[in-house]
């Protein structure tokens, strides 16, 4: 069965860069069949899709976020990896991960998620 | 951008009650590209409803999904206990892709 955990630093100080790590479980992150994604949800806020990721390497960001976002993938590792830039209050969410069936499409299925916070 | 507004924010009901939550759109979505799924506290969201109308794997068959263009709902025909959670609906057909703020069904 797949599954999914992220993992990283939970407090971070404004201007810090946030680094999350998703390992993948029950399958290989080199399938070509499926892309591999970020989400997060700022408390009391909507989901917001951060950006999606091939085995390859081939990246796909929200317009809102690129500037400051980039996703890599470890193949060897069975992971895959967010930074996030000079973050601020804003950035205050939970992060999950998710599988994606196409580069654009539904997530499924998702991490558990973690909750990072940016306070001074 | 394409927002997506779903009501009621939130529905009290009891075991058994039908339920139909809705989701809108800001414009015109394919039905192929809108899911809906279910979170409950502490948990990730689950993949309920693909293609608009189409039940994920293991969803059982009182979740039903159904609208196109801008309007579009997910209707629960029996409320099971389990049922209780919140329910966002998500679009893909425009990037960026876009979720809804979610409903909460919780126990009268």
């Amino acid at each position: 069965q797949l599954q999914l955990q992220e993992s990283g630093p939970g407090l971070l100080k404004p201007s810090e860069t946030l680094s999350l790590t998703c390992t993948v479980s029950g399958d290989s992150i080199s399938s070509t069949t499926y892309y591999w994604g970020w989400i997060r949800q700022p408390p009391g806020k909507r989901l917001e899709w951060i950006g999606s990721i091939y085995y390859s390497g081939h990246t796909y960001y929200n317009p809102s976020l690129k500037s400051r976002v980039t996703l890599s993938v470890d193949t060897s590792k069975n992971q895959f990896s967010l930074i996030l830039t000079s973050v601020t209050a804003a950035d205050t969410a939970v992060y999950y991960c998710a599988r994606l069936a196409q580069l654009v499409s539904w997530f499924d299925p998702w991490g558990q998620g973690t909750l990072v916070t940016v306070s001074s | 951008e394409i927002v997506l507004t779903q009501s009621p924010g939130t529905l009290s009901l009891s075991p058994g009650e039908r339920v139909t939550l809705s989701c809108r759109a800001s414009q015109s979505v394919s039905s192929r590209y809108l899911v809906w799924y279910q979170q409950k506290p502490g948990q990730a969201p689950r993949l309920l409803i693909y293609g608009a109308s189409r039940r994920a794997t293991g969803i059982p068959d009182r979740f039903s999904g159904s609208g196109s263009e801008t309007d579009f709902t997910l209707t629960i025909s029996r409320l099971e206990p389990e049922d209780f959670a919140v329910y966002y609906c998500q679009q893909y057909g425009s990037s960026p892709q876009t979720f809804g703020q979610g409903t909460k069904v919780e126990i009268k």
